[in-house]
């Protein structure tokens, strides 16, 4: 099965750019590498998605080297609003050639005032 | 926001009654999934859906159920509730399970006495 580890938690004062690393030895040839948000009492949100390099939209920036055993998750300038848990995903594809997707306990960021 | 509610939001029963959660969705999305969440263990997945009539277990199915007759819901049921049942409990829709991009519901909390 793939696995991803990532840090547990992570402090950051505001206006910080954060990093947050996740690695994925395993990763499969055809597997992407998702990262999810989950404020406290809500469902996850999708942030962002990529296969290889670099992947950017409005809300954050993804980093994947070559190799693609681990990607970085980059937040510019957080905010108080960014503290969550950030969670890492790679595929899973089973017999019937479906992805479930495992979620792991994720990255709690605190961001301090 | 994608269309997925969850029904009852916030449930109490005992142990050894059977409890119902619903996950509606208008989204028309091909894939639905239930997940529980637990201190420590980050999300976990139950059973997921391919198609109507058409489900799989996850990696924490045992003392759970699914049925899903009707595109648009996905049912978890428990026939028996137990206390370590107690939880909190996502639904998620996708259109595609290749790029693991999953909506999420706002979740239901359930206490087994």
């Amino acid at each position: 099965l793939a696995k991803t580890t990532q840090p547990i938690s992570m402090d950051s004062y505001e206006g910080q750019e954060v990093n947050i690393t996740c690695s994925h030895n395993n990763i499969a040839t055809n597997d992407y590498i998702t990262w999810y948000q989950q404020f406290p009492s809500q469902g996850p949100r999708f942030i962002i998605q990529g296969y290889k390099t670099k992947v950017t939209n409005e809300v954050a920036s993804l980093f994947i080297p070559a190799d693609r055993k681990s990607s970085t998750l980059s937040l510019p300038r957080v905010s108080l609003s960014d503290t969550a848990v950030y969670y890492c995903l790679v595929g899973d594809e089973d017999s019937g050639g479906y992805q479930k997707v495992t979620f792991g306990t994720g990255t709690k960021l605190q961001v301090i005032p | 926001d994608a269309g997925i509610t969850q029904s009852p939001r916030h449930k109490v029963t005992e142990t050894g009654t059977p409890v119902t959660l619903r996950c509606h969705q208008t989204e028309n999305h091909r894939y639905m999934y239930w997940y529980r969440q637990d201190p420590g263990h980050g999300l976990r997945l139950i059973h997921y859906s391919y198609g109507v009539k058409d489900t799989d277990k996850g990696e924490v199915s045992d003392g759970y159920s699914v049925s899903r007759s009707k595109t648009e819901d996905f049912l978890l049921t428990l026939e028996s509730a137990t206390s370590s049942q107690t939880s909190v409990y996502f639904c998620a829709i996708s259109a595609d399970t290749s790029y693991n991009e999953q909506f999420f519901g706002p979740g239901t909390r359930l206490t087994v006495l």
